[in-house]
């Protein structure tokens, strides 16, 4: 399972463009990089999975470079409602998750 | 998107009895159910892989006498905690593979808080 390394936490303004990077050194060929959102007391909850290049949803963008070793994540205009934890996961298919740390984000007014 | 429900929600017990806790995969069958465990302000903890029909894989560390699991349909898997003591008091998420799913995408329960006195 690719270790990953994120930062432990940020802070950002309303309005504000928001990327969260993570390291994945040791990602394989079948490993699809997927990131979850977490508010406390609830489940994490999907917000985009990639495998290379970009990649576009509703609430966010997830860019992959060629050498797959990381990813940004892209929130765009965040709101205070975005403030929870983001996870960075690298995983195959079937494989078990194991979380990081995560990254805690914190949007100010 | 697929739904993976948890009961119950929140509960409390006295320390020495038993609990047990549902997933369930609401419009989809999962052959493959997850068992988490959270403390506050950290990150959650793979506690066990449950397999429908089979015994499940424990973690390193993670008591399998004390955290029975059970996955006797696909939608279906149960987590009980035998015996428990305030330490055990935590947040326990349950998470489900779409079977035969492209990408494995995982979907997670709403958690249970268990607070042992």
């Amino acid at each position: 399972l690719a270790k990953t390394t994120q930062p432990i936490s940020m802070d950002s303004y309303e309005g504000q463009e928001v990327n969260i990077t993570c390291s994945h050194n040791n990602i394989a060929t079948n490993d699809y990089i997927t990131w979850y959102q977490q508010f406390p007391s609830q489940g994490p909850r999907f917000i985009i999975q990639g495998y290379k290049t970009k990649v576009t949803n509703e609430v966010a963008s997830l860019f992959i470079p060629a050498d797959r070793k990381s990813s940004t994540l892209s929130l765009p205009r965040v709101s205070l409602s975005d403030t929870a934890v983001y996870y960075c996961l690298v995983r195959r298919r079937d494989d078990k998750i194991i979380f990081g740390k995560g990254t805690r984000l914190h949007i100010l007014p | 998107g697929a739904v993976v429900s948890q009961h119950p929600s929140w509960v409390i017990c006295k320390s020495g009895t038993s609990v047990k806790i549902e997933c369930r995969s609401l419009d989809f069958q999962a052959t493959t159910m997850f068992w988490y465990r959270q403390f506050p302000k950290q990150s959650l903890m793979l506690m066990a892989t449950s397999n429908e029909g089979s015994k499940a894989t424990y973690e390193q560390g993670v008591e399998k006498d004390k955290f029975l699991i059970n996955h006797a349909s696909l939608t279906l898997s149960t987590l009980t905690v035998t015996s428990a003591h305030p330490e055990d008091s935590s947040f326990y998420i349950c998470s489900a593979s779409l079977a035969g799913g492209q990408t494995g995408e995982l979907f997670f329960g709403e958690g249970s808080r268990l607070t042992v006195l």
